[in-house]
């Protein structure tokens, strides 16, 4: 089956601390797979794809097939990075997590 | 410039009353169209999705309706509302026209459906 399972509901820090947000899937062809992020009282956007290996806001993702997963990092969270964060698979349709919302304290 | 509209922003709808959400995109033409919704803990769901004008493919089998009665217009309907279906509802495009990498959703603001 074809599946995204982000295990965190909610991940707190402070200003300053590394953010990895987790994310695996399931899926038995190549993946294609995204991160989606939606700030308070802004729209759900694209933040980055896997395959452009891009740093986004500082944030990378690496995929790890071995491991099937996706997981969303950040060296140094910043307090506007507080946001819902959603992992994307893509098939012939876009398959999202049960997304994790991230809270960056002062 | 490409811009997606949705209304209305927010609905409270008694039990058994009809729904009906519009969206519209402006700026492109034959987009792929997409409803979501998104309920408390269960992330995104795909409702619908059309690659055109009158097709439409539904995902999951349930008291809702989907039509695309002009290129750049979704519809999401019900003919009785049921308690379960409360939720944020997000509607959402994508260019056909590109890769499936270089053409993410692009979403609206959401309708958020509180059925009583």
């Amino acid at each position: 089956a074809q599946r995204v399972t982000q295990p965190e509901k909610l991940l707190s820090v402070f200003k300053g601390a590394p953010v990895e947000l987790k994310c695996n899937y399931s899926y038995s062809g190549s993946p294609e797979l995204f991160w989606y992020v939606q700030y308070s009282r802004q729209r759900l956007q694209l933040l980055l794809r896997h395959i452009s290996r891009e740093s986004i806001k500082g944030f990378t993702a690496d995929l790890n097939k071995g491991e099937t997963s996706f997981h969303l990092k950040k060296p140094f969270a910043q307090e506007e990075d507080s946001a819902m964060y959603y992992c994307a698979l893509r098939t012939d349709k876009l398959i999202f997590g049960t997304g994790t919302r991230l809270q960056v304290f002062p | 410039s490409q811009t997606i509209h949705q209304w209305p922003a927010t609905l409270v709808q008694p039990v058994g009353s009809p729904l009906s959400l519009e969206c519209t995109v402006e700026g492109t033409s034959n987009p792929n169209l997409y409803w979501y919704r998104q309920a408390a803990g269960r992330g995104l769901q795909l409702l619908f999705y059309s690659v055109g004008i009158g097709q439409i493919s539904s995902e999951v089998p349930q008291n809702l309706s989907a039509s695309r009665p002009q290129d750049r217009q979704f519809i999401l309907s019900s003919k009785k509302l049921l308690l379960s279906d409360s939720g944020f509802y997000l509607c959402a495009w994508s260019d056909p026209s590109k890769s499936s990498y270089n053409s993410p959703l692009h979403f609206g603001n959401g309708t958020r459906l509180t059925v009583t």
